[in-house]
């Protein structure tokens, strides 16, 4: 078990370019989630996958987002035309699915400094 | 829609004191709240998760508890060390929902 792998820890952008993020979940885990927290405050919900199936996404995700789940194992977030206010860092985590298994196990983030 | 709300949102003390952080919650609808840890610049790392059918949980010097009807849950630190200086936030699982909604956490320095 390595554990939430995500990459890469750190993205500087311009406004406008468009960046990529990659979360590697634990092994068999079949929920993946991302976050997006930024300074002095908690995780932010923005989307979230059962295995390759994206079951929600937060109405305060804009349609600049984009997550995807291809193959249920990694996940990647994409994010267009980048803005200041998407500065932040962008966390990962998965759970096992069953009863009482709710854990949410989370990656070291990313974090994305937009210019 | 639920808040989560945590006391106090800083926090200094001299090692070897015992703590108690505090998470309330608006709606009681609840299926399970989550203790995290988290460290400056890192992800989240879970402490403790109490059902909602449990009252608390243990691990080594920390203890969490759960009062659903009035909304709030505590985390015990026994004999704190400079070592559990960190970000402990809170987290609450609506019941019916798999998305947990995130307290702004209790940032905590213990100096030797």
């Amino acid at each position: 078990d390595t554990g939430v792998s995500q990459n890469p820890r750190h993205k500087i952008t311009k406004r406008g370019q468009n960046v990529t993020f990659r979360c590697d979940p634990i092994s068999e885990h079949n929920r993946l989630y991302w976050y997006r927290q930024t300074l002095g405050q908690g995780p932010e919900f923005l989307t979230y996958f059962q295995n390759e199936a994206q079951l929600e996404k937060s109405r305060l995700l804009s349609d600049r987002f984009s997550a995807e789940r291809p193959k249920g194992s990694f996940s990647t977030l994409e994010i267009q035309r980048t803005e200041q206010g998407d500065s932040a860092m962008y966390l990962c985590a998965s759970t096992p699915t069953g009863a009482g298994t709710d854990t949410q196990y989370f990656g070291p983030g990313t974090r994305l400094t937009v210019l | 829609k639920q808040e989560v709300t945590q006391i106090p949102a800083a926090l200094s003390v001299p090692e070897g004191e015992n703590l108690v952080l505090n998470c309330s919650f608006t709606d009681s609808a609840i299926y399970n709240l989550q203790w995290f840890r988290q460290d400056p610049g890192k992800g989240l790392t879970s402490l403790l998760l109490i059902q909602s059918s449990q009252r608390e949980q243990t691990s080594g010097r920390l203890n969490a508890s759960l009062d659903k009807s009035s909304g709030r849950s505590t985390l015990y630190i026994a004999a704190s060390q400079p070592g559990d200086s960190a970000t402990y936030l809170c987290a609450v699982y609506r019941g019916g929902s798999y998305i947990p909604t995130f307290g702004r956490g209790t940032s905590l320095i213990v100096h030797p």
